[in-house]
């Protein structure tokens, strides 16, 4: 499997800035995805990260709150914005080698608004 | 909306003993794949099962499908200490293609007494 590398591991912020997350993977791989971890809840699909194009996102998250970019096949970057204590959560990396494949994760990113 | 559910939501056992989690889904599916999670860490991929499979191993680890009744099991065989985590059942729908995101259960935390 792919190793993926996300970037930072950890932050705390303050209310209204923006903080960008990084997910560097050691190969290609055909899909990338992220994902949001609220307190002790489960994950849920933030939207899918198209290599070239804007990414697809899930109903409930608008790319203004979160833009996605990914320039290549093996790096992307999510952003959190204007941030507020709402947003305290996890946020985890995901990608697919190949159609039909495991979906594997990133350590993720454990974000605190005060 | 999250599609998955897990039962129970949270088990302790004593450490030998078996440990069984049990997932639904609602609707048709490509696969479905149990993780874990340590202490609000990154996930652990353990197993892919496929739709037109029924029963997969992995070591101490098995895992049942039963697409009629829409359901999953994960059984941890003579469980340790090490195995104390959050489970996680994640689907891939079929509606997708394979190129979707994972639709997750809300998990069983599992707790194994030494």
């Amino acid at each position: 499997s792919a190793v993926i590398s996300q970037k930072p591991s950890r932050d705390i912020c303050q209310r209204g800035t923006s903080l960008t997350i990084q997910c560097q993977v050691d190969s290609q791989v055909t899909m990338m995805f992220w994902y949001r971890q609220q307190p002790g809840q489960s994950l849920t699909l933030i939207a899918t990260a198209n290599q070239g194009s804007e990414a697809t996102y899930e109903s409930g998250f608008v790319i203004d709150k979160f833009p996605i970019s990914r320039p290549n096949l093996t790096f992307s970057t999510l952003t959190v914005s204007n941030m507020s204590p709402e947003d305290s959560s996890i946020y985890l990396c995901s990608v697919v080698i190949g159609l039909g494949q495991p979906q594997h994760f990133g350590d993720g990113t454990r974000l605190s608004i005060l | 909306s999250q599609q998955g559910e897990e039962d129970p939501q949270a088990l302790s056992i004593q450490e030998g003993e078996n440990a069984t989690m049990n997932c639904s889904y609602k609707t048709s599916i490509n696969n479905l794949q149990w993780y874990r999670q340590n202490s609000g860490r990154g996930l652990v991929h353990l197993i892919l099962i496929r739709s037109n499979e029924r029963e997969k191993h992995s070591g101490r680890l098995r895992v049942t499908l039963d697409t009629s009744k829409k359901s999953s099991s994960l059984l941890i065989t003579a469980s340790r200490a090490a195995d104390t985590a959050s489970y996680f059942c994640a689907t891939d729908a079929e509606s997708g293609g394979g190129a979707d995101g994972l639709t997750f259960g809300k998990g069983t935390h599992l707790i194994i007494q030494p």
